[in-house]
């Protein structure tokens, strides 16, 4: 089973700030079969990033997803105050796909 | 739109079953897999099973195996999950999702969920 570590645990920023999250595997992910989720308290989970770096539909370009084999980034480029949440990213290459644990991304 | 949307919240006692739904709409049903994660209170999110709309067949995580059923009737365009011998901490919100690719299996990014059932064991 591929372990995803996260990291930090926690960032507190400031709104218009850059946000950079790291989720590192155990092993390479296959075709970088990587995908981030923002989780706001309460909601469902929303899928951000899928394939280490395509944007889903709707999600504004300040998102950008990068990296490859067992590296890979998260970056919100200014922060906006619906961006203060818990991320998560997700590899599905192998027949048990896995979950880091998330990042907490809070105000400052 | 494209959504899902799920049953309502449920208090089990231990040792009794529960079945979930999610109905699917806005989408062609049987050309995308279903998921399902739940996620327990304060804690992160944790894949349960998939299941095929159109052919029915589903995989489970294997702490699952034998405990959890998933099952569809194309007819209504719903997907169940049931989980029998309820345990104090399988108390959580229990969430479908659909597969983003359409193909990948048993593994997939999931593009949309539904809003997520609370199920209190207790």
């Amino acid at each position: 089973e591929i372990v995803l570590t996260q990291s930090p645990g926690a960032l507190s920023l400031s709104p218009g700030e850059r946000a950079t999250l790291s989720c590192r595997a155990s092993q390479s992910v296959r075709n970088g079969y990587l995908a981030w989720y923002q989780q706001q308290p309460g909601r469902a989970p929303r899928l951000l990033i899928y394939d280490a770096s395509s944007r889903a539909a709707g999600v504004p370009d300040r998102f950008s997803g990068s990296g490859s084999g067992t590296d890979f980034t998260l970056t919100i480029s200014r922060l906006e105050p619906e961006d203060f949440a818990v991320y998560y990213c997700q590899q599905y290459s192998t027949s048990t796909g896995t979950i880091g644990q998330g990042t907490k991304v809070e105000i400052k | 739109q494209v959504q899902l949307v799920q049953s309502g919240a449920e208090v089990q006692k231990p040792g009794a079953s529960v079945k979930v739904s999610c109905k699917a709409s806005g989408y062609m049903f049987t050309n995308y897999l279903m998921h399902w994660v739940r996620q327990a209170p304060g804690q992160g999110l944790e894949w349960m099973a998939i299941i095929h709309p159109g052919g029915g067949s589903a995989a489970y995580a294997q702490k699952f195996q034998g405990r959890v059923t998933v099952t569809r009737d194309t007819s209504t365009t719903t997907v169940y999950m049931e989980v029998t011998g309820l345990r104090s901490d399988d108390t959580a919100v229990y969430y479908c999702a659909r597969g983003q690719s359409g193909i990948n299996w048993p593994s997939d990014a999931l593009d949309i969920w539904g809003q997520g059932t609370v199920v209190t064991v207790s």
